[in-house]
């Protein structure tokens, strides 16, 4: 089965901690996208990788790190200097950046108290 | 930077009743897409337009992409149950530069559909 994987599905973490998403796809996709998703707003992107080794911010990536090593792998860390981190996470991967369709993951629940 | 507009944010409608959805951009787009996000669901893709005044149908479902590539819209036709959930337009940018790439979602419209 092809498709986008991440893990965990839900995330309980304490105030002042790192935590790493984890994203994972098959598809043999260049491209591959951080959102995060808040009740009533749209999903706003973090970051983007279009290639191994390449990655740039997206409208907002403060508090937020990531790492492309491998092709299939884009995790995503959620620092203690994000204000607001409890939210949504969605990895999304497309062909390339050249206006494919996105292929969501599952998403992932951060809860930070 | 690029924004994208969507109204309503709520649609409520009875089973059968028609459901439309707005986006508009504050930038011309090089191409719009729909995605539709059930109740604790991810987003999936529906469809994409790229040429002004493209017109798409997908059974019950239509979509337009304005003249000047800067407004578009989904009109469901006769909802039904199935279609509960919420339906996010994202544009794409022209041009190079930092925007290249990178997709701008609207804030979508959550329709509840009662029997």
């Amino acid at each position: 089965d092809g498709g986008i994987t991440q893990s965990p599905k839900y995330l309980f973490r304490k105030e002042g901690q790192n935590v790493t998403l984890s994203c994972e796809q098959n598809l043999n996709h260049d491209a591959m996208y951080w959102y995060r998703q808040d009740p009533g707003q749209g999903l706003r992107l973090i970051y983007y990788s279009q290639i191994v080794n390449d990655f740039q911010k997206g409208d907002i990536a403060e508090g937020y790190s990531v790492s492309r090593e491998k092709k299939e792998s884009f995790p995503l860390t959620v620092t203690s200097a994000q204000k607001n981190p409890t939210a949504f996470y969605l990895c999304a991967s497309s062909i390339d950046l050249n206006g494919f369709e996105q292929y969501f993951g599952p998403g992932t629940r951060l809860t930070v108290t | 930077g690029q924004q994208v507009m969507q109204i309503p944010q709520y649609q409520h409608v009875q089973e059968g009743e028609d459901f439309t959805t707005y986006c508009n951009s504050s930038t011309t787009l090089s191409n719009i897409q729909w995605y539709k996000q059930r109740p604790g669901g991810h987003p999936v893709f529906l469809i994409q337009l790229v040429k002004s005044g493209e017109v798409k149908k997908q059974k019950r479902l239509t979509f337009q992409f304005g003249e000047a590539k800067k407004n578009s819209s989904l009109h469901i036709t006769a909802t039904q149950t199935t279609d509960v959930g919420t339906y996010f337009c994202a544009g794409g940018h022209m041009g190079g530069g930092t925007s290249y790439g990178k997709l701008t979602f609207g804030q979508g419209t959550i329709l509840t559909v009662h029997p």
